[in-house]
């Protein structure tokens, strides 16, 4: 069965940074996208972030763009998030989900339960 | 950038029909996906390429699209499909994947 697992949420400060993981199985990794789709409590669904199968093409939400950095690890079955200079309007569940294509578009067919990322002072 | 707009909230007596709306500017012209997300749980594809559904979603679940509107339906509304539903397209001029704001479906 196709399953991902978000890790490395927790409680950061403004300004902070964190790095979210993602592990997954039971397809083959390197021939889909993978995504992180986030929503802040009581709100709705916001894209974040998608690389391609091989990491050719990256794209970020703008709300994102310049502070986050996606990457993935193909021989290890795991996609990451890097989030720097976080803001508390950054507090959401962040959610790791496969990609319909290999490189962009589509849409998001498998999603984890999700991690919590919260920040406070 | 590329806006969709949804009704915030559905609500439907069991047994009858809901119709969920996903408005933007020729929407017609893009593949349109249809999540459902109840309390607590992550998201669940339940309607792709504008009207497929994946395996395990029931025939009761239905989608179009056309013009500036697209449109899931629900039909015979039983209490479990209580939850948000969202649409999402890719926007190609923009390089972004864009959700709708969400509708609630009650079920009264």
């Amino acid at each position: 069965d196709v399953r991902v697992v978000e890790s490395g949420g927790g409680p950061v400060r403004p300004g902070g940074s964190l790095r979210l993981s993602c592990a997954a199985s039971g397809f083959t990794f390197s021939y889909d996208a993978m995504n992180w789709v986030r929503q802040a409590p009581g709100k709705g669904l916001e894209w974040v972030s998608s690389i391609s199968s091989r990491g050719h093409f990256i794209y970020y939400s703008d709300s994102v763009k310049g502070r986050f950095t996606i990457s993935r690890d193909n021989a290890k079955n795991s996609l990451f998030l890097q989030m720097n200079s976080l803001r508390a309007d950054d507090t959401a569940v962040y959610y790791c989900t496969r990609g319909s294509r290999s490189g962009y578009g589509g849409y998001f067919d498998y999603w984890g339960l999700g991690t919590l990322v919260t920040v406070s002072s | 950038s590329y806006v969709l707009t949804q009704p915030p909230s559905v609500s439907v007596a069991p047994g009858q029909t809901a119709t969920i709306t996903c408005g933007g500017n020729n929407i017609g012209t893009k593949s349109v996906y249809w999540y459902q997300q109840k309390p607590g749980q992550a998201p669940v594809l339940v309607v792709y390429d504008d009207s497929d559904r994946p395996s395990g979603i029931p025939e009761r679940f239905s989608g179009s699209n056309s013009g500036n509107t697209a449109t899931l339906t629900i039909s015979r509304v039983e209490a479990g499909d209580e939850a948000d539903y969202y649409c999402q397209v890719w926007d190609s001029s923009s390089d972004a994947y864009v959700f709708g704001p969400g509708t609630t479906v009650t079920a009264l």
